[in-house]
């Protein structure tokens, strides 16, 4: 069955340094998110992106957050500087075209650490 | 805003136990209703569905009906078995907003 490939499943960096989280979808898929997760806290949704641009993105998404799809596979999160409130998981998903209610496929996540 | 509100956990019951977790939901517009599952060292997904007022759901000997009177979507199992050990989360999605999770439900089973 296809999956959604998140890489690495876990990081650890210094605060203030920049981060670059990485996804590669399932190939024909159209629809692409990240959420988030704060240990304890609920899942969060950051962004979509579709046609190459952000069609949604949530408050949490400021100017440090930036996404990506640099050559038709990756799907890329980036944080510039980041904050030690940016620990979290950080799930990638992604939706076919046409697809059904609830038709996302999530990948197993990457756990980021800011020290 | 939409919102899901799911009960606390850790919860853990030996197997052949009964399961219930609670699943309460705020949402403007007709919801359709989730629970994703993610067991150790995989990605969510997706165990179960509703998308209208008195569905059920079911998948692998789980159920969840979607109470509107209620705003409930509350997952059961009559036999849960060690195999069940994982994360459960209630989630909603209304119209083209992104789907809103609750906080999870860590589940385990024992022998």
């Amino acid at each position: 069955e296809p999956e959604v490939t998140q890489t690495p499943s876990h990081q650890v960096t210094q605060m203030g340094q920049e981060v670059i989280l990485r996804c590669v979808p399932i190939s024909n898929h159209l629809y692409f998110y990240w959420y988030r997760q704060i240990l304890g806290q609920k899942v969060e949704f950051l962004v979509s992106f579709y046609n190459n641009e952000i069609s949604e993105k949530s408050e949490i998404f400021d100017d440090q957050f930036s996404v990506e799809r640099p050559d038709g596979s990756n799907f890329t999160l980036k944080i510039r500087s980041t904050k030690l409130e940016d620990s979290a998981m950080y799930f990638c998903a992604s939706m076919g075209q046409g697809a059904r209610v609830g038709g996302y496929t999530f990948g197993s996540g990457t756990r980021l650490t800011v020290v | 805003g939409n919102s899901v509100t799911q009960m606390e956990g850790p919860v853990t019951l030996s197997e052949e136990a009964f399961l219930t977790i609670n699943c309460t939901y705020t949402a403007t517009g007709y919801p359709s209703l989730f629970w994703y599952v993610q067991y150790p060292g995989e990605g969510l997904q997706l165990l179960l569905k509703a998308t209208k007022a008195d569905d059920k759901g079911s998948n692998k000997g789980f159920e969840a009906t979607y109470r509107k009177e209620t705003t409930s979507f509350h997952l059961e199992k009559g036999s849960v078995q060690v195999s069940d050990s994982a994360v459960y989360f209630c989630a909603l999605e209304s119209g083209n907003t992104p789907l809103v999770f609750g906080k999870g439900t860590r589940l385990s089973v024992i022998a």
